[in-house]
């Protein structure tokens, strides 16, 4: 079965400061797609940044980055130039390729910008 | 120019009651679904429609009826609330099939804040 863990519950970044957070999955697949999800305190779920495994370039969404590390199952997201509206909960997600598959959510990290 | 969305966004009520939360998407979707988020935060997934046809039934107590009257509609109707049920529940949609991410992409409605007194 295909797990996502999100093993930092929360973190805390200065404005302006870098931080990454961190995501790992479990799949025996080879064609999945991953992505990370943001969660501001108004509750809205809004796509962040997207990545397809079979790509190994690195998908780049203006300040957000990610980390994909396929053989280490490793699907990390890098914040830029921190903002204090990146405050809110960020979840990764993994879906495999193919129709009628669903998502699996890691448990979120909670991320704090101290200004 | 809402993409999903759900009524009502709160919900207050007391055990034993039968209550329904709404969902529209005008996105065009074939593809919707029920998310259940707890208290700590754990999103998790309840049902997917495709086409109006059941694809995903997780382990989810009987008291809880999904109904899609259409593509762009998924209902859910809960009987018999109880303490436990109190949770956020999202509703989403997607297109079950495509040639990439952002055709699977999920795009979510506001939530249902759901408190059992």
């Amino acid at each position: 079965a295909q797990t996502v863990t999100q093993s930092q519950p929360e973190m805390s970044v200065q404005e302006a400061e870098t931080v990454t957070l961190s995501c790992t999955y479990d799949t025996s697949e080879s064609d999945y797609y991953l992505f990370w999800y943001k969660q501001p305190p108004s509750r809205q779920m809004i796509l962040v940044i997207r990545q397809e495994a079979y790509k190994q370039q690195n998908a780049t969404e203006n300040r957000f980055s990610v980390n994909f590390q396929k053989a280490a199952k490793s699907f990390s997201l890098k914040i830029s130039d921190s903002q204090l509206g990146d405050a809110a909960m960020y979840f990764c997600a993994y879906r495999r390729y193919g129709n009628f598959n669903k998502f699996y959510f890691g448990s979120g990290t909670k991320l704090n910008v101290k200004p | 120019d809402t993409a999903v969305s759900q009524t009502p966004k709160y919900l207050v009520t007391q055990m034993g009651n039968d209550k329904s939360i709404k969902c529209e998407q005008n996105l065009g979707h074939d593809t919707m679904y029920w998310y259940k988020q707890d208290s700590k935060k754990f999103l998790k997934i309840m049902f997917s429609y495709n086409n109006k046809e059941l694809i995903i039934n997780e382990t989810v107590p009987n008291r809880f009826s999904p109904k899609s009257p259409d593509k762009a509609h998924l209902n859910l109707h809960i009987n018999s609330l109880e303490l436990g049920d109190s949770a956020v529940y999202f509703c989403a949609s997607s297109q079950a099939s495509g040639k990439g991410p952002l055709d699977y992409e999920q795009y979510f409605g506001p939530g249902t804040r759901l408190t059992v007194t």
